[in-house]
């Protein structure tokens, strides 16, 4: 079955990096687009940044543009996201979740179970 | 990229039908029709449950259904029972590969 587990989650001061990973399993990694969304304590759910299948494209929303880098390592079946110049407004739950479709980026149905990030001095 | 508008909470007796609505823009909702909506008990990640405006992944009962009018999506839930009161989350493609989602609402099963 389907399985993304993130991990690298943590305390960090602000202006510093962090990098969170998502190890999947269950499916063929290297066929399907990935995305990061984020969930700050009690609020709602924000669309951080999606890579496609094969790495080549990646977005991000306008708050992470230029700090924040989504790669993949399709050799080992595991998305990533390095984190820099973090701030406090960073903190959240960061979830992976995987395209429904193979080679397309529309919507996304598995999602990992999450890893908290904390931005602070 | 502003988030799309969800009611905060909605309500219902067991076996009754709640809709909840999800309101954006001709960019967002209105433009294409790649509306997803996720249920999020506390504590857990969340769950597909309709995707592509009215689209039900394997496994989710067909208690729930999407719709899409111009702007506005619904996710409506038959038959109300105990397990799906949680929070529920509508997202859209915005175009330029990029996502928005609905602030979130609380279904209460009274």
């Amino acid at each position: 079955q389907v399985q993304l587990v993130e991990s690298g989650g943590g305390v960090v001061q602000p202006g510093r990096s962090l990098r969170v990973s998502c190890a999947a399993s269950g499916f063929t990694f290297n066929n399907y687009g990935m995305q990061w969304v984020r969930q700050a304590p009690g609020k709602g759910l924000e669309w951080v940044a999606v890579i496609s299948y094969d790495g080549k494209n990646q977005y991000y929303t306008d708050s992470v543009r230029g700090r924040f880098t989504i790669s993949r390592d399709n050799s080992k079946d595991t998305l990533y996201l390095q984190m820099n110049s973090l701030r406090a407004e960073d903190t959240a739950v960061y979830y992976c979740a995987k395209s429904v479709e193979e080679y397309l980026l529309l919507s996304f149905d598995y999602w990992g179970q999450g890893t908290l990030v904390t931005v602070s001095s | 990229q502003s988030a799309l508008t969800q009611p905060r909470s909605v309500s219902g007796s067991p076996g009754q039908s709640v809709t909840i609505s999800c309101t954006g823009t001709s960019s967002d909702v209105g433009a294409y029709n790649y509306v997803s909506w996720y249920q999020q008990h506390p504590g857990k990640a969340p769950k597909l449950i309709i995707y592509d405006v009215s689209k039900r992944p394997s496994g989710v009962p067909d208690r729930f259904s999407g719709s899409k009018s111009g702007n506005a999506a619904s996710l409506t839930v038959s038959g109300l029972q105990a397990e799906d009161e949680a929070d529920y989350y509508c997202c859209s493609f915005a175009g330029s590969y990029t996502w928005v989602f609905g602030g979130g609402t609380k279904l209460t099963v009274l």
